[in-house]
């Protein structure tokens, strides 16, 4: 069984400039979720979906960041623009869902910001 | 959303049991506790959960007293490859869903 799927793998972009990471779940799992990893730091959440519905996305800094996820399968989350501080690993998971259901986690998308 | 507190770091040699306690004082009554292991360039993975008493999987054990607001993972018998960081999460299952909170974590240095 194919794993959660994440790309690009790197990222250099200037700041101020937009960025997108893309996400494919493993198939069946219905919720998805988006983390944002500094450097020695553990995942910090930014948003979860339910099928296509943004449940929790109260960590996402709106005025910058956005996210998407059409037909409840795939998601994109979006940067723009991107700032200096937004350099960070982002991870995206998924779960067949449920408050026990274990999050698999794709490897990341790691952003430098110059 | 309960927090939870870990040593920052710990090291240990092959061969040897590693135990990794996390504290979380205002676990809640329908909260799980979950452990996760991450490798360096590579997203966490899950090792074990439980709720009260003793798990044991094929990968590690996980000690949870009756009051809940501890737990201790256990590694039995480590090896150069357990070096990675690990994530103690508690799940606050509300009407919304989980929402586990990861903190630093404890990062296990594991030498030869």
């Amino acid at each position: 069984e194919a794993g959660v799927v994440q790309s690009p793998r790197y990222k250099i972009i200037e700041k101020k400039q937009p960025v997108a990471f893309w996400c494919n779940p493993i198939s069946g799992h219905n919720t998805l979720y988006w983390y944002l990893q500094n450097l020695g730091q553990g995942p910090e959440l930014l948003i979860r979906y339910e099928n296509e519905e943004a449940v929790d996305d109260s960590q996402l800094p709106k005025d910058r960041f956005s996210a998407e996820r059409l037909k409840g399968v795939d998601s994109t989350l979006k940067i723009q623009p991107a700032e200096l501080g937004d350099s960070a690993v982002y991870l995206c998971a998924s779960s067949a869902g449920g408050a026990r259901e274990t999050q698999y986690f794709g490897p990341g998308t790691r952003l430098l910001v110059l | 959303l309960a927090k939870t507190t870990q040593p920052i770091s710990m090291d240990s040699y092959e061969g040897q049991e590693v135990n990794i306690t996390c504290s979380h004082n205002n676990i809640a009554t329908n909260d799980y506790i979950t452990w996760y292991q991450q490798f360096p360039s590579q997203g966490p993975r899950f090792i074990i959960q439980g709720y009260k008493t003793k798990v044991t999987n094929e990968v590690a054990s996980l000690f949870i007293p009756a009051d809940r607001k501890s737990s201790t993972l256990s590694l039995p018998r480590v090896s150069l490859s357990d070096t990675a960081v690990y994530y103690c999460l508690v799940g606050d299952s509300d009407n919304y869903g989980q929402n586990f909170v990861f903190g630093p974590g404890t990062r296990l240095s594991v030498l030869p």
